[in-house]
C-alpha cells in the first residue's frame, strides 16, 4: 500500500543545530503534509505541501517536495528541545483515491538535547 | 469547537467486551477520519464520513469494527469482542473537506485490552 517512509528513523542532536528529516512515497500525490507528535499527547499539522508547489516556509520549517523523485524533505532551523518530537510525512493517494485518505510512514524521532 | 475532541482518554478493557469511542469534530468540519495508530508506528486509516455518509470503510480491520456518524457531527467507532491486538491509539481528525486540506486530529484514545 502506499506509504510515506521517513528516514532516518531516529535523529539525536545540539540545540541551535538544524534537523533534516525526509520522505519517500510510492505513488502519484495531490499534496503531502507534515505532522508532529509529541511524547503522550496528539498529532500536530505543521505544514502541507501541494503536488504543484517546490518548496514552502513556515517559521523555522522549509519543506521541499521534489515529485519526480517522490521524496520530501523537511528542514528545522536553529532547533530547541521543545522541538523534541516524532514528525510524520503523510501523503494521499492522488487522483482517485478516498477524498483525504492519508497515509503515514513509521516517523522520524526527533531528540534535541539542551 | 475550539479543536477536535475525544472521549475517553484512555481506556482498558477485557477481552471480549465492547467498547465505544467518541469523536467530536470542529463543528464546521464536514469530514471526520479514524485512524488506528499502533505502538511505533503511524496512524493507519480506518474509515470517514462525509457528513453522515460514510464512502470509505475499507481500513476497518475486520466487521468487529463500526463507526456511525447519524447527524454528520459527533461519530462513535464502536469494536465489538474485543482482542488484545486491538490495542491502540485510535485516533480522529476532521477537515473542511476536500483532499487538499489540512487534518486536524483529536487527542486520541488509548485502548488497552486485557
Amino acid at each position: 500500500s502506499q506509504q510515506g517512509e521517513e528516514d532516518p528513523q531516529a535523529l539525536s542532536i545540539q540545540e541551535g543545530e538544524n534537523a533534516t528529516m525526509n520522505c519517500s512515497y510510492k505513488t502519484s500525490i495531490n499534496n503531502l503534509q507534515w505532522y508532529r507528535q509529541n511524547s503522550g499527547r496528539g498529532l500536530v499539522h505543521l505544514i502541507l505541501i501541494r503536488s504543484n508547489e517546490r518548496e514552502k516556509h513556515s517559521g523555522r520549517l522549509r519543506v521541499t517536495l521534489d515529485t519526480s523523485k517522490k521524496s520530501s524533505s523537511l528542514l528545522i532551523t536553529a532547533s530547541r528541545a521543545a522541538d523534541t518530537a516524532s514528525y510524520f510525512c503523510a501523503t494521499d493517494a492522488g487522483r482517485g483515491s478516498t477524498l483525504g485518505r492519508l497515509y503515514f510512514g513509521r516517523g522520524t524521532q526527533l531528540t534535541v538535547w539542551p | 469547537g475550539a479543536g477536535v475532541s475525544q472521549s475517553p482518554r484512555y481506556k482498558v478493557t477485557k477481552r471480549g467486551q465492547d467498547v465505544t469511542l467518541r469523536c467530536d469534530p470542529i463543528s464546521s468540519h464536514a469530514t471526520l477520519y479514524w485512524y488506528q495508530q499502533a505502538l511505533g508506528q503511524g496512524p493507519e486509516f480506518l474509515t470517514y464520513f462525509n457528513y453522515e455518509a460514510q464512502p470509505d470503510k475499507s481500513g476497518l480491520p475486520s466487521d468487529r469494527f463500526s463507526a456511525e456518524r447519524p447527524e454528520g457531527s459527533i461519530s462513535t467507532l464502536t469494536i465489538q469482542r474485543t482482542e488484545q491486538r486491538d490495542s491502540a491509539m485510535y485516533r480522529c481528525a476532521s477537515s473542511s473537506g476536500g483532499n487538499q486540506e489540512t487534518q486536524y486530529f483529536g487527542p486520541g484514545t488509548r485502548l488497552l485490552v486485557l
